[in-house]
Order: C-alpha cells, then sequence, then structure tokens
C-alpha cells in the first residue's frame, strides 16, 4: 500500500546539470501535482496535471518541465539547474472531485551547487 | 488575488496545554479550506477538511477547526496537546475560481514543551 512513492530522496547536482524527480502513485488517481517547499513559503504549485497527456502550469513554472506519459507516473525535469531551484519538492495526487485531500509523497530534497 | 495567512510562524505549548493555531484567508467566494500536517522530513498528512455545513468540523489525532465566515478564518485547536503533536501546520484555501488549485499558507511549526 505504497501511495505516492518520490525518487530519488536526495540529490545533489551542480549547476547547469540536468536531472528528472520521478513521482509514482497507485491510487489510480487523475491529478497529480509538483509543488516546492521553501522556509518560510509554504507549498507553491509548479506543474499539474489533470489526466494521462496533460499537464498544466502552477504558479512557479519557470526553469521546470513536465509529463505524464502513464496515469500512474508524474515526471518533474530540471533541464538546467539552478542554485535558485535548491529545495524540497514534493508530489501530490487527488482523486477528481476538488472536494478530496491530496496524497503526498515524502520529498525530495534538491540542492544544487 | 487569493492568500493565505498563518501568522504565527512558530508556537510553543506545554504538552497537556490547549492549542490554537491562526488561519486567515481572502478570498471573495466561500472557499473550501483544509489543515493538514507535516511530520519532519515527511510529506503532508489531511487533518481536515470544510466545504459546507456546520461550521465546526472534526478531524483525525484529536483536532478540530472553526470556520467562521465573519473573520475569513479557519483556525485549528485541540483541547490538550501530546509531544507528538509537534509538527509543523499548514492551512489550504482552494475554490472552483482557481481551477481547484489550492493556495498555501507559510506553515507554523509546533513546538511542544516536556
Amino acid at each position: 500500500n505504497a501511495g505516492v512513492t518520490q525518487t530519488p530522496k536526495f540529490r545533489v547536482l551542480k549547476t547547469g546539470q540536468s536531472m528528472t524527480l520521478l513521482c509514482a502513485q497507485d491510487m489510480n488517481h487523475e491529478y497529480m501535482y509538483w509543488y516546492r517547499q521553501d522556509p518560510g513559503m509554504g507549498l507553491r504549485l509548479i506543474h499539474y496535471s489533470v489526466g494521462e497527456g496533460t499537464t498544466a502550469k502552477g504558479e512557479v513554472p519557470d526553469g521546470y518541465n513536465v509529463s505524464r506519459l502513464k496515469k500512474q507516473n508524474f515526471l518533474l525535469g530540471l533541464e538546467s539547474a539552478a542554485p535558485s531551484q535548491t529545495s524540497v519538492y514534493f508530489c501530490a495526487s487527488s482523486w477528481v472531485d476538488q472536494y478530496q485531500p491530496q496524497h503526498f509523497g515524502d520529498g525530495t530534497r534538491l540542492s544544487i551547487l | 488575488a487569493q492568500s493565505v495567512t498563518q501568522p504565527d510562524i512558530h508556537i510553543t505549548v506545554s504538552e497537556g496545554a490547549s492549542l490554537e493555531l491562526r488561519c486567515n484567508y481572502s478570498y471573495g467566494a466561500t472557499p473550501y479550506l483544509f489543515w493538514y500536517v507535516q511530520s519532519p522530513g515527511q510529506g503532508l498528512q489531511l487533518l481536515l477538511k470544510y466545504f459546507s455545513g456546520d461550521t465546526l468540523v472534526q478531524g483525525i489525532k484529536g483536532f478540530e477547526a472553526e470556520f467562521k465566515r465573519s473573520q475569513s478564518s479557519f483556525n485549528l485547536r485541540k483541547p490538550s496537546v501530546h509531544w507528538s503533536d509537534a509538527a509543523e501546520y499548514f492551512c489550504a484555501v482552494g475554490a472552483a475560481r482557481s481551477n481547484y488549485q489550492l493556495i498555501w499558507g507559510a506553515g507554523t511549526k509546533l513546538i511542544i514543551k516536556p
């Protein structure tokens, strides 16, 4: 009963490197989200998806790309990492009904040197 | 623009004492409201939610929250805190106008004194 699984849990990158964060959910949820969490700023939505093959921009999409090729997976990519992208990244998923809560993974702590 | 304010960055409470965490929102229509808790090194877990009806809602772990439309508030309460309640608490607001995306408060860190 995994719920939402994020990989990796930790990563250190150098400026300019690229990487992909993977989010997998086993609850058959339609909606998936990527957030970043920075001290004193709560959660900010990067991108989200309302179904397989669809993506949309959130509050802070610049510097990130996403893909939802399979319903259960939502990938977040950094093409050219910058120190400002040092953060903790959370993936979440939910049912289509907006009244349903979001289910979160345990996060990925990413440091850009 | 919609916003959510959690005025207290951190709160320290003695074990066994009562707790109230504040959340104020700015939104023109009736929002739907959530409280989440985040334990260190973990993701967020839903404590409770309010959409309509009774303005006092009960959640998990003995928490409750009261929606006050006149004050645009949704404060979280617990009559007696336990050391295991030490965590960060987030208030979130959503509405149809925002395409059901949630707007999050900055969080309140709860510290429990033994």
